[in-house]
C-alpha cells in the first residue's frame, strides 16, 4: 500500500512562533487528510485536501496540497499552548479502501 | 449521538489471556476499523470492515480477530495476549469505505500485557 512520510517527528517551539509539518509520498495521492490528537486523546479530523495546489485555511492553520499531489503541509501561525498535540496526515491505503496514517509530528509549545 | 464508544478505557492482561475490546457507533456508518498506536509508529491498521458480515485484514492483523454481525458493533478479540500487544487501541468509523471520508475515532483503550 501507499505510505506517507511525515517530518519532523517532534518540534518544540515558544508560544508565538510558527510551526510547519510536512507530509510526503513517493506516489501521487488522490487526497490527503489531516488529524490532530491532543495528549491522552484521540485523533480528530481537521481537513481534507483533494485538488492539486489546493490551499485551505482554518484561523491560524494553513493547509497546502502540492501541485504534483505528492506532498502536503500544515502551517500554524503564532502558535498557542492550545496547539499542543500530535498532527497526523493520512492518505489512501491499500486498494484505496483504507486510510494510511503518517507517524505524526508531535508539537510542544512552551508559554 | 454518542459517536464511537470504546470499552474498556484501560485494561491489564496477563500473557496468554484473551479478551475482547468493544466498539460501537451510533452514526449508521458502514465502514469501521481498528488501529493500534505505539510511540513513534503512528496509527497502524489492524482490521477493517466495509459493512455487516464483511471484514478484512489491515497492516498488522496477527494475533487479532474481528467480526461484524451488526452495523453498530465491531469488537476486536485478542486470542492469546502477548507483551508486544501492549498499545493504545482506537476504533474508528466512517460513513463510507475509502480514503475520502472523515474518520471518527473512539476514545481509545489503553492495554498493558504483563
Amino acid at each position: 500500500g501507499q505510505q506517507v512520510m511525515q517530518i519532523p517527528q517532534y518540534q518544540h517551539v515558544q508560544e508565538g512562533e510558527d510551526f510547519t509539518t510536512y507530509c510526503n509520498s513517493s506516489t501521487t495521492l488522490s487526497n490527503i487528510q489531516w488529524y490532530k490528537q491532543r495528549p491522552g486523546g484521540h485523533p480528530v479530523f481537521l481537513i481534507q485536501l483533494v485538488k492539486s495546489g489546493e490551499v485551505k485555511k482554518q484561523k491560524r492553520l494553513t493547509f497546502q496540497f502540492g501541485e504534483a499531489k505528492k506532498n502536503s503541509s500544515l502551517h500554524i501561525t503564532a502558535t498557542q499552548t492550545t496547539d499542543v498535540g500530535t498532527y497526523f496526515c493520512a492518505g489512501p491505503g491499500s486498494g484505496y479502501s483504507t486510510l494510511t496514517f503518517g507517524k505524526g509530528t508531535m508539537l510542544l509549545v512552551s508559554p | 449521538n454518542a459517536g464511537v464508544t470504546q470499552t474498556p478505557k484501560f485494561q491489564v492482561l496477563k500473557t496468554g489471556q484473551s479478551m475482547t475490546l468493544q466498539c460501537a457507533q451510533d452514526m449508521n456508518h458502514e465502514y469501521m476499523s481498528w488501529y493500534r498506536q505505539d510511540p513513534g509508529m503512528g496509527l497502524r491498521l489492524i482490521h477493517y470492515s466495509v459493512g455487516a458480515g464483511i471484514t478484512d485484514q489491515g497492516e498488522v492483523p496477527n494475533g487479532y480477530n474481528v467480526s461484524r454481525s451488526t452495523t453498530e458493533d465491531f469488537p476486536l478479540r485478542l486470542l492469546s495476549a502477548a507483551p508486544s500487544q501492549t498499545s493504545v487501541y482506537f476504533c474508528a468509523s466512517s460513513l463510507q469505505q475509502g480514503p475520502f471520508t472523515e474518520a471518527f475515532f473512539g476514545q481509545g483503550t489503553r492495554l498493558t500485557v504483563v
